[in-house]
């Protein structure tokens, strides 16, 4: 079936270094699926942070990039330099099929950001 | 973008009774689904609310414990039946829209006891 792995529960960082956190995925699709992470900051509702559709191509916001990557089937989510407000609960997830509805997200990141 | 108001944000409630959630989007919203989340787990896909049908159905939830109402385009409701202390968990729902971005409410945090 379809699936996404998020290898870390928990990251902490201490301000101003770089973060990466893992997301690799595997679909029984055969369409590329469309990924995507998701914030969810305390006390707020799940956010999309950003979202890739074309394989090999990068998506960015706030600062954060992921590649989806098809040959290694990852989306990694990357920062240069993270702050402590980035401190939240991080959560890749795909739609494997464009013509379908559903959503599969991994377990979700905790990060933790120390100043 | 769409808003989705969810009420209540937590409820505690006791082994055996029911429970409503209700979900408001700001805007007209053609697909809306219900997600059951488990403490450092993965959001879990429950059912697909259907505007003045039967929800549809994900392995593992049925509409005797968890029947879905949705009258219209901006409403819908998730009810726990006969709650027991493994029901309890974070209940989202969400609205998916055309462009495939998912919009999600805030969550109800449900205790049963």
């Amino acid at each position: 079936g379809d699936s996404v792995t998020q290898t870390e529960g928990q990251v902490t960082v201490s301000e101003s270094k770089s973060l990466i956190i893992n997301c690799t995925y595997s679909t029984t699709s055969i369409a590329y699926p469309n990924l995507f992470w998701y914030v969810r900051y305390p006390g707020e509702g799940l956010q999309l942070l950003l979202k890739v559709i074309t394989a090999g191509q990068k998506g960015s916001s706030r600062g954060f990039e992921a590649t989806y990557n098809k040959e290694t089937t990852s989306f990694h989510l990357q920062k240069a330099s993270v702050q402590e407000s980035d401190s939240a609960v991080y959560y890749c997830a795909l739609v494997p099929d464009t013509n379908a509805y559903k959503v599969i997200f991994g377990k979700g990141t905790h990060l933790h950001v120390l100043p | 973008s769409v808003l989705l108001y969810q009420k209540p944000n937590r409820d505690i409630c006791q082994s055996g009774t029911s429970l409503k959630i209700q979900c408001v989007a700001d805007s007209q919203v053609v697909s809306m689904f219900w997600y059951q989340q488990f403490q450092e787990q993965s959001l879990m896909l429950m059912a697909t609310a259907n505007e003045g049908s039967e929800a549809t159905y994900e392995s593992g939830f049925t509409k005797d414990k968890f029947p879905i109402s949705r009258p219209n385009l901006t409403f819908s409701t998730l009810t726990v039946n006969n709650a027991r202390p493994g029901d309890s968990s974070i209940y989202f729902c969400s609205s998916l829209h055309p462009n495939t971005e998912v919009f999600f409410g805030k969550g109800t945090r449900l205790t049963v006891v």
